[in-house]
């Protein structure tokens, strides 16, 4: 099946630097999403990526979907304490309707940010 | 208030138990989905459905059954044929034609620790 390397595994950084955490396919997909998990929770979408080249950005937040389909970066600018929790990467190819929905996650990023 | 609730927060089970988690959605959302999280390995997807009567196995489905009855209701059962069932489980609901195509929203989550 379709894997998802993210990098790094953990951060650690203090308050005010930028982050920058990526991630790579072993195949393409035609949609990149973002996703944030505060501890105890479920993840929730920080920003979705639909074509090859596309950078979005959501409030200090930017996020980039590679030229090969294969990649994708999340850059945070300026970091704060509420910043820290774990970062995801997925992943979705809708092949026709059989993978409507279906992502593959990285592993994640843990990020920490020291005041 | 629209959303997805997962029951319990916390589940403690001896060894051998079968175990239901509960999830509930009333955003008239078409598809759900389980996961399971383990330190260090992302989301790996169990079971999914993207209708009610019907659905299909994820990567990792050994060990666990679902019934999708009601189109807002996906409970999962951890069986006792399940090796290492100690882990966070999440919920997850998507809508086909949505806002963000492949975008997930997810529950709380469940711990549970089978000792």
């Amino acid at each position: 099946g379709q894997q998802l390397n993210q990098s790094p595994q953990s951060m650690f950084i203090q308050e005010g630097e930028d982050v920058s955490m990526n991630c790579t396919s072993s195949s393409i997909f035609n949609t990149w999403l973002w996703y944030k998990q505060d501890p105890g929770e479920g993840p929730v979408l920080l920003i979705a990526l639909y074509k090859a080249g596309e950078l979005t950005s959501n409030g200090r937040l930017t996020a980039q979907f590679g030229i090969t389909r294969k990649d994708s970066f999340l850059n945070i600018s300026a970091s704060i304490p509420s910043d820290v929790g774990i970062y995801f990467c997925a992943g979705n190819f809708n092949a026709g309707g059989t993978s409507y929905g279906k992502l593959t996650f990285g592993q994640g990023t843990i990020l920490t940010v020291h005041p | 208030d629209g959303g997805i609730t997962q029951s319990p927060k916390y589940l403690f089970r001896k060894e051998g138990q079968n175990v239901t988690l509960s999830c509930e959605q009333n955003l008239n959302h078409d598809a759900m989905y389980w996961y399971r999280q383990d330190p260090g390995q992302g989301l790996r997807l169990i079971y999914y459905s993207q209708i009610v009567n019907d659905f299909q196995k994820g990567d990792i489905a050994e060990g666990y059954s679902v019934s999708r009855e009601k189109k807002e209701s996906f409970p999962l059962t951890v069986t006792s044929a399940q090796k290492n069932p100690t882990a966070f489980y999440l919920c997850a609901s998507s809508i086909e034609g949505g806002r963000v195509v492949g975008e997930q929203f997810f529950g709380p989550g469940t711990r549970l620790t089978v000792l």
